[in-house]
């Protein structure tokens, strides 16, 4: 069966560092998102995107926040200079189409971990 | 706004019994409804949703919820538990219109004895 993958599965970083979260959506996916669980809240949506754009984000996504997807199959979050409020659980999810409708897969998810 | 509310933190049921874990919603316009399952360092993995018409859907490992529309609430259920069902749960929400993310709720753990 198809999965959403992530790499790495757990991060360390330095205040003020930059770091990069992979995701490979599912193939014929074609809308991606990030949502990030800080432990012990809830699971909040990031962004999503489609067709090499971002189609919606909240306002957690601010401009240290970045997605890309440099290939075909790669989708990357980038923290430009992480803060120690940056610690979460960051989630990919793709799926296959909008509307709202759809399910989305969600990967096994990053720990990121800001000191 | 659009909110979802899991109004148990933890559900306690033994094997073999019915479960029912809640959940209730405020959105405007007509909503979406999905319920996902996490285990122990895993992702989230869909388990059923609701989109239009049946207010009754099934969908995997024997789960099924019940959307009310008056009431607005999709409550998850499962006529006899199993202890493997034992997972932290979300309900979540979208919203017609061409909107896409999903607003979780807080989560509700599920514990099934033997």
């Amino acid at each position: 069966e198809p999965e959403v993958t992530q790499t790495p599965s757990h991060q360390v970083t330095q205040m003020g560092q930059e770091v990069i979260l992979r995701c490979v959506p599912i193939s014929n996916h074609l809308y991606f998102y990030w949502y990030r669980q800080i432990l012990g809240q809830k699971v909040e949506f990031l962004v999503s995107f489609y067709n090499n754009e971002i189609s919606e984000k909240s306002e957690i996504f601010d401009d240290q926040f970045s997605v890309e997807r440099p290939d075909g199959s790669n989708f990357t979050l980038k923290i430009r200079s992480t803060k120690l409020e940056d610690s979460a659980m960051y989630f990919c999810a793709s799926s296959e189409y909008l509307a709202g409708y759809d399910e989305q897969f969600f990967g096994p998810g990053t720990r990121l971990t800001v000191l | 706004a659009q909110s979802v509310a899991q109004p148990e933190d933890q559900v306690n049921v033994a094997e073999g019994n019915p479960l029912t874990v809640k959940c209730t919603y405020s959105v405007s316009g007509n909503p979406y409804l999905f319920w996902y399952v996490q285990y122990p360092n895993r992702g989230l993995q869909f388990l059923l949703k609701y989109i239009t018409g049946d207010n009754l859907v099934k969908g995997s490992y024997g789960f099924e919820a019940e959307f009310n529309k008056s009431q607005t609430s999709f409550h998850l259920k499962k006529p006899s538990a199993l202890v493997s069902d034992s997972a932290l749960y979300f309900c979540a929400v979208s919203r017609s219109g061409g909107y896409n993310k999903l607003i979780f709720g807080a989560g509700t753990r599920l514990a099934v004895h033997p």
